[in-house]
C-alpha cells in the first residue's frame, strides 16, 4: 500500500541548531514530493516540492530537501533554525499526473525551537 | 500565491444537526478540490475529491451520505456533515490546485468542528 512515513514526531531544538526531518515513502513509479508547514493557527503552506531534475531542492525560508530515489526518501533540512520555525511539518506525496493531485500525507513532525 | 478561503473557521453544533463548510478559490478557478480530515496528532486523511459539475469521488471508508459534497461552480465546493455526532468532531481542510499548476495544492485554513 502507498504510504508516507515521518520518523520524528516531536523535535525540540535550540536556535541556530541544524535540522533534519526524515520522510520515506512507499510508492511505485513516478512520484511528486512535497513538504508543507503549518504554523500555529495558520493554514498549510508549501515549503518546497520536487517533481523532477536536480534532487536537491531549495524552498522558502532557507529550507531544502534532498530526493534520494534509491532510499525512497525526501528529507527536509535547514542549517540553522530560528524560533519562528516552530511549527508542524508535513511530508506529502502524490503519484504523478495519472492519479490526480490528491496528496498522501505523513503524520507530521512537531518542531519546537527554543530561544 | 493562490488563495483558498474556508468558512467557517470554527463551528460548534448539537448532535443530530447538519453543518455546511464552504471552500472557495478566491483568485482562480478550480475544477477539482479536495477535502481532508485531520485528527489530533494524526496526519491529514483524504476524504473525497470534489469535481465541478459531477459527483464527488469518496475514499474508501468515507460515508458519502454522511459527508455530502457539492461543487456547483468553479470557485466553490461545500462539505455538509449531515446528522453530526460527536465522533465527527475534527478539523476539516480543503485544498485546490490552479489550472496551470494542478499538482500544487493550496490549502484553506481549515474548519474546527465540535459536535456536542
Amino acid at each position: 500500500a502507498q504510504s508516507v512515513s515521518q520518523h520524528n514526531h516531536h523535535v525540540i531544538l535550540s536556535e541556530a541548531a541544524s535540522l533534519e526531518l526524515g520522510c520515506n515513502y512507499s510508492y511505485g513509479g513516478t512520484v511528486n514530493l512535497f513538504w508543507y508547514v503549518q504554523y500555529p493557527g495558520q493554514h498549510l503552506q508549501l515549503l518546497l516540492k520536487y517533481f523532477s531534475g536536480d534532487p536537491l531542492v531549495k524552498g522558502i525560508k532557507g529550507f531544502e530537501a534532498e530526493f534520494i530515489k534509491s532510499k525512497f526518501s525526501f528529507n527536509l533540512r535547514k542549517p540553522s533554525v530560528q524560533w519562528s520555525d516552530t511549527a508542524e511539518y508535513f511530508c506529502a506525496v502524490n503519484a504523478g499526473t495519472n492519479s490526480g493531485y490528491a496528496l498522501n500525507f505523513g503524520k507530521g513532525t512537531s518542531l519546537l525551537v527554543t530561544p | 500565491g493562490a488563495v483558498v478561503s474556508q468558512h467557517p473557521s470554527r463551528v460548534i453544533c448539537k448532535s443530530g444537526t447538519s453543518v455546511k463548510i464552504e471552500c472557495r478559490s478566491l483568485d482562480f478557478q478550480a475544477t477539482t478540490m479536495f477535502w481532508y480530515r485531520q485528527f489530533p496528532k494524526k496526519s491529514l486523511m483524504l476524504m473525497a475529491t470534489s469535481n465541478e459539475g459531477s459527483k464527488a469521488t469518496y475514499e474508501q471508508g468515507v460515508e458519502k451520505d454522511k459527508f455530502l459534497i457539492n461543487h456547483a461552480s468553479l470557485t466553490l465546493s461545500t462539505l455538509t456533515v449531515t446528522s453530526a455526532h460527536p465522533e465527527d468532531s475534527s478539523f476539516y481542510i480543503c485544498s485546490a490546485g490552479t489550472p496551470l499548476a494542478k499538482n500544487i495544492q493550496y490549502f484553506g485554513a481549515g474548519t474546527r468542528l465540535s459536535v456536542l
